[in-house]
């Protein structure tokens, strides 16, 4: 597609349940990242995929936490037993490669609620 | 790590000229980069700086000086539209990939 899309746009789900949000990047792009940014805070890194390397995990704020990239292109996030600090917009990106000033395009977010 | 800080909130006139400074700390910088976020959306790529000087868009300059870890973001003859969130956002060698680490974020509101 034309820009990056994530899936769904809005989710509510209730404390303990599983939920999965879904990235479509640029086509194209080799590298996709996944970003949380809670209400009136700035982006919080999460993990990165550069093409079929083994994804950087390091900002996963813990192990309820995971993502897959498949066929090197969609991505799914999974948060396991939300809790309600998980409340917060993920937002994916994606960028053409690694190199020195490329640039990173965002998605719409996926304003994820748990009650 | 990296430290980034801007300002949490600025107001403006319709018409004026608005500067919104960055400061960082980071070791290996590899890029400034800044972003417009309207409320509810995702944000936008404006600049980008890795040298030391003015690059110019428009409306819209960024300034870097890599020596005293400072950037700014210029933003002249401002319209009603240009209030949003303007994040700084630095990129790193030691970082994964092309991972950018974000300050919190500027809100600017331009008045009539």
């Amino acid at each position: 597609g034309a820009g990056v899309s994530q899936s769904p746009s809005n989710k509510v789900t209730e404390k303990g349940k599983d939920v999965e949000l879904r990235c479509d990047p640029i086509s194209g792009h080799t590298a996709l990242y996944w970003y949380r940014q809670s209400l009136g805070q700035g982006l919080e890194f999460l993990i990165y995929f550069q093409g079929n390397s083994a994804p950087d995990k390091s900002g996963l704020p813990s192990d309820r936490f995971s993502a897959e990239r498949t066929g090197g292109s969609v991505s799914t996030l999974t948060i396991q037993r939300t809790q309600q600090e998980d409340s917060a917009v993920y937002l994916c990106a994606s960028s053409g490669t690694s190199g020195i000033g490329d640039t990173q395009y965002f998605g719409p977010g996926t304003r994820l609620t748990v009650l | 790590g990296q430290n980034i800080d801007q300002p949490t909130e600025m107001t403006a006139t319709e018409g004026a000229i608005v500067q919104i400074n960055c400061t960082y700390q980071t070791s290996g910088f590899n890029g400034l980069f800044w972003y417009q976020q309207h409320a509810g959306e995702a944000p936008t790529f404006l600049s980008y700086n890795v040298l030391d000087g003015l690059e110019e868009k428009g409306r819209f300059s960024s300034f870097l000086s890599r020596s005293k870890g400072y950037s700014y973001l210029l933003l002249k003859e401002l319209q009603m539209k240009d209030s949003a969130s303007y994040l700084c956002a630095v990129r790193a060698f030691n970082n994964a990939g092309n991972m950018l680490t974000f300050g919190g974020g500027t809100r600017l509101m331009v008045k009539p």
